[in-house]
């Protein structure tokens, strides 16, 4: 069975920080991972997904993440917090098959 | 190309009354889903489909039935609804297993 741990409900940080969001996974099989982000009353976007090709992913709006196999991790970072950056960020893993395990969200306060 | 989009985009319902949401998705997805984001749980998948006439239960499935008659749309059925399936309900698609999933805009539901 897979499963994704969202550690932090909420996360804050000042303008121009690092953003840190952090994602942990368990699958017995190779995974694949993605960040999305929502915004006030809309959907959720792809910010970036890991498909075994490069353990450091890119995304959009500078966001990128480092797939950890040894520690299971996918954490979302971003060198750099703008004010735009607030909104609520989900970890998900699939193994490839229809079924998508979403985590339970971080929501990111970016403080002036 | 619109992408996913979901009608109607809020609905206030009393106990017992029945309706349908519609998704439609112009990027000729195999697979379609609906998922109710509740606060704290992240996305919850309500049924899915793999395929124009197929749908599946999935982890939530309980007072909600779908239908999948054409590829591009995936009707979800409330037939009488509770104050417990007040929430957000948001469709997806995706083209198959593993790749990044589509959402649409997300229906606001209230049962009062």
């Amino acid at each position: 069975a897979q499963s994704v741990t969202q550690l932090g409900s909420h996360v804050s940080v000042s303008e121009g920080a690092l953003v840190l969001l952090r994602c942990n996974y368990s699958s017995s099989v190779p995974p694949y991972l993605f960040w999305y982000v929502q915004y006030p009353n809309q959907g959720l976007q792809l910010l970036l997904k890991y498909t075994s090709a490069a353990t450091l992913v890119k995304g959009i709006n500078g966001f990128e993440a480092e797939f950890k196999k040894s520690e299971t991790s996918f954490h979302l970072t971003k060198p750099s917090a703008h004010m735009s950056d607030a909104a609520e960020y989900f970890c998900a893993v699939t193994s490839g098959t229809y079924k998508y395990i979403f985590g339970t969200g971080t929501r990111l306060k970016v403080l002036a | 190309n619109a992408g996913v989009t979901q009608t109607p985009k809020f609905r206030v319902l009393k106990t017992g009354q029945s309706m349908t949401l519609l998704c439609a998705q112009d990027m000729n997805h195999e697979y379609m889903y609906w998922y109710r984001q509740d606060p704290g749980m992240g996305l919850r998948l309500i049924h899915y489909s793999v395929g124009e006439g197929t749908t599946a239960k999935g982890e939530v499935p309980d007072g909600y039935n779908v239908s999948r008659l054409k590829k591009q749309n995936f009707l979800l059925g409330l037939e009488s609804a509770a104050p417990s399936q007040t929430s957000v309900y948001f469709c997806a698609s995706t083209r198959t297993g593993g790749n990044e999933q589509y959402f649409g805009p997300g229906t606001r539901l209230t049962v009062t």
